[in-house]
């Protein structure tokens, strides 16, 4: 079946860190890969995304690339801020959704910046 | 203005009752889908929908029940909650096929 997998959280790092929050999937055909954010309070926005192999998707700084032949979509950002604290899902669609883009979510990933 | 709203954004209830969530968007999407948040587990698809005629159940759907009044609007409903229904849930929307789905604010549900 479809299924992400991504690091647990907290991550704490101070500002201007580089961050990077490992996902991995399993999937079959060509899934399409999402990174979401959620500030407090608020539901998720977009951040990237990429649909297909060695594709690189980027907002924001941040940065992640479809990585088929380890199966991986990491999220990395060279220098954070205490603004980027939020908790990040990873998530997929699968190729055969019959006309939806039905996603499949990792359980998510705080991250906590401090001055 | 929101583009996706949920209502009620917070609601505390007892078990037994029956309660409805409501969720309304203008940005004129075709795909409604009603996700349920849990601690360390994600997004979990309870139903989703293409349009009034067209309601499907997700991987969590026992226990909910949901009505595609219109376009605009798609509706959960608990018939008769019990705890551990409390969670965060959230309405989405999108548009085709591999385009990002579009989260309302959410609605906090705890069941006494």
């Amino acid at each position: 079946g479809n299924s992400v997998t991504q690091m647990e959280g907290p991550v704490t790092l101070s500002e201007e860190a580089f961050l990077t929050i490992n996902c991995t999937y399993t999937a079959t055909g060509y899934p399409s890969l999402f990174w979401y954010v959620q500030y407090p309070g608020e539901g998720l926005q977009l951040l990237l995304k990429a649909t297909k192999a060695d594709d690189k998707g980027s907002n924001k700084g941040f940065e992640a690339t479809y990585r088929k032949e380890t199966t991986s979509f990491h999220l990395e950002k060279g220098s954070v801020q205490v603004s980027d604290s939020a908790v990040y899902f990873c998530a997929l669609s699968p190729s055969f959704s019959g006309g939806y883009n039905k996603l499949i979510f990792g359980a998510g990933t705080r991250l906590a910046v401090h001055p | 203005d929101a583009d996706v709203t949920q209502t009620p954004r917070n609601r505390i209830t007892k078990t037994g009752k029956r309660i409805m969530l409501e969720c309304s968007q203008t940005k004129g999407h075709d795909r409604m889908y009603w996700y349920r948040q849990d601690p360390g587990l994600g997004l979990q698809l309870i139903y989703y929908s293409f349009d009034v005629k067209d309601i499907n159940k997700g991987e969590i759907s026992d226990g909910y029940s949901v009505s595609r009044q219109a376009q605009a609007k798609f509706s959960l409903s608990l018939e008769s909650a019990i705890p551990n229904q409390t969670a965060l849930y959230f309405c989405a929307t999108s548009d085709l096929v591999d385009q990002p789905q579009h989260f309302g604010d959410g609605t906090r549900l705890s069941i006494l």
